[in-house]
């Protein structure tokens, strides 16, 4: 049962364009998100997140937006880079344990 | 935020061995988290450690497959006994700092391929 979903597997955009990668949930209970990014060899760097009390969260290029009715959250970034190439996670946690569940990720290409 | 390294950063092992897994973080934390990431797949938690206390396993994850360790606040060991061709995958620590709600901090990884 997955209970976080990237639908996407991979997303290719040309540089200065938006990028935009989605991810579903099926708990309710989950009641906050994170948007993490990793490089080959690396482990997984955190970029953002947001509160479920919250619909949008922005930081710099990156804006993460909730969509609670619909279990839905999305990463924007513009413009994208081509050092954003990378494979993008995002998590969800509830009830304050810790525990991240995590999607399938989407790797993002952003060509020159 | 928390610098995590991991130890070894890669092996490959023969099927029937074990090989224990070294997180070390740079500062004190309480809550210490053991992933999984096999090819192709998302990450996975195997276990949550906190020190002084038994490790809390996830469903599909036993102690005496994945016994871990945590002998203090900036340190844990997580060990894959007996591994199969199926254990192979990337194996990543995680930190809570305390600091930021839910965010955490990942090492770098450990990359175990197994013949």
């Amino acid at each position: 049962d997955q209970q976080v979903k990237q639908n996407s597997p991979s997303l290719s955009v040309q540089e200065g364009r938006i990028s935009i990668l989605n991810c579903d949930y099926t708990n309710s209970m989950f009641d906050y998100f994170l948007w993490y990014k990793k490089y080959p060899a690396e482990g997984p760097t955190f970029l953002i997140s947001i509160s479920s009390i919250k619909d949008k969260n922005e930081d710099g290029r990156f804006t993460v937006f909730l969509n609670k009715s619909a279990k839905h959250l999305s990463l924007h970034i513009v413009p994208s880079q081509p050092g954003d190439s990378a494979v993008y996670f995002c998590a969800a946690s509830g009830g304050n344990t810790g525990k991240l569940i995590f999607g399938q990720g989407t790797t993002l290409q952003v060509k020159p | 935020s928390a610098v995590i390294s991991q130890k070894p950063s890669r092996d490959i092992c023969q099927r029937g061995t074990s090989l224990t897994i070294q997180c070390q973080v740079d500062s004190q934390v309480t809550m210490m988290f053991w992933y999984r990431q096999q090819p192709g797949q998302s990450l996975t938690l195997i276990a949550t450690a906190n020190q002084g206390s038994e490790a809390t396993y996830e469903s599909g994850f036993v102690i005496d497959k994945f016994p871990i360790s945590r002998p203090n606040l900036t340190f844990s060991t997580l060990t894959v006994s007996n591994m199969s061709p199926e254990d192979s995958s990337i194996y990543l620590c995680s930190v809570e700092d305390g600091l930021s709600y839910n965010e955490q901090f990942f090492g770098p990884g450990t990359r175990l391929t197994v013949l």
